[in-house]
């Protein structure tokens, strides 16, 4: 069982449509981040989170440390934000153990 | 975009040669990763430096070794590549080990 698990692997939405996925942990984290690669393949970071929620425009990350467990929300999606979601956890000596992704289509 | 390249972007190679990638960064960062990202197993972490001279193993480090000698530079090398070294390489940054990462924009690598 991999440290970090990502739920969906895959995810089909029509635009506009309000998306959830999800990423559960077993380790102790020090922090839980939330990262976009785009389908050209690069990856950028979207959140760093420790505890309760943050917003970026039309993104939401939440993270409850007691369930081991985090989501990324996306309300009214839109095409481009196609791409893979990754969750990573923030393990001692500033290591990142990453799940293995969601793709997202968002479909017009 | 935070100052990160890698270099090549692109490189096929033979079986039992070596193999050097390079990150560059511009942001003078204390912290450098070097990941692989492989079909179904997401992003694993090979080597990282937190200082010049500096570095540790990572989760997939046998068959590599990284060197930091300034701190703009951490190379990575394949000493001999293997075909299961084939893969997309990935090089981070981050300021401290408790800050967001920012990736360069990787390297395709294909041993044949």
């Amino acid at each position: 069982k991999n440290e970090v698990e990502q739920s969906p692997q895959n995810l089909t939405a029509q635009e506009g449509e309000f998306i959830t996925i999800n990423c559960s942990y077993s380790v102790g984290i020090s922090a839980l981040h939330w990262l976009q690669q785009h389908p050209g393949g690069g990856i950028v970071s979207l959140f760093m989170l420790s505890s309760g929620k943050k917003k970026h425009g039309r993104l939401i990350a939440t993270i409850n440390i007691q369930e081991k467990h985090s989501s990324l929300h996306i309300t009214a999606s839109h095409p481009r934000d196609s791409a893979v979601y990754i969750c990573a956890a923030e393990t001692s000596g500033s290591r990142l153990t990453f799940g293995e992704g969601t793709q997202l289509t968002v479909n017009p | 975009d935070a100052g990160i390249t890698q270099s090549p972007r692109h490189k096929v190679t033979e079986t039992g040669t070596p193999v050097t990638l390079r990150c560059h960064q511009t942001e003078n960062h204390r912290y450098m990763y070097w990941y692989r990202q492989d079909p179904g197993h997401g992003l694993r972490l090979i080597h990282y430096s937190y200082g010049v001279k500096d570095t540790d193993k990572g989760e997939v480090s046998d068959g590599y070794s990284v060197s930091r000698s300034k701190t703009e530079d951490f190379l990575l090398t394949l000493e001999s590549a293997t075909s299961s070294q084939t893969s997309v390489y990935f090089c981070a940054i981050s300021a401290s080990g408790k800050n967001i990462q920012y990736f360069g924009a990787g390297t395709r690598l294909s041993v044949l």
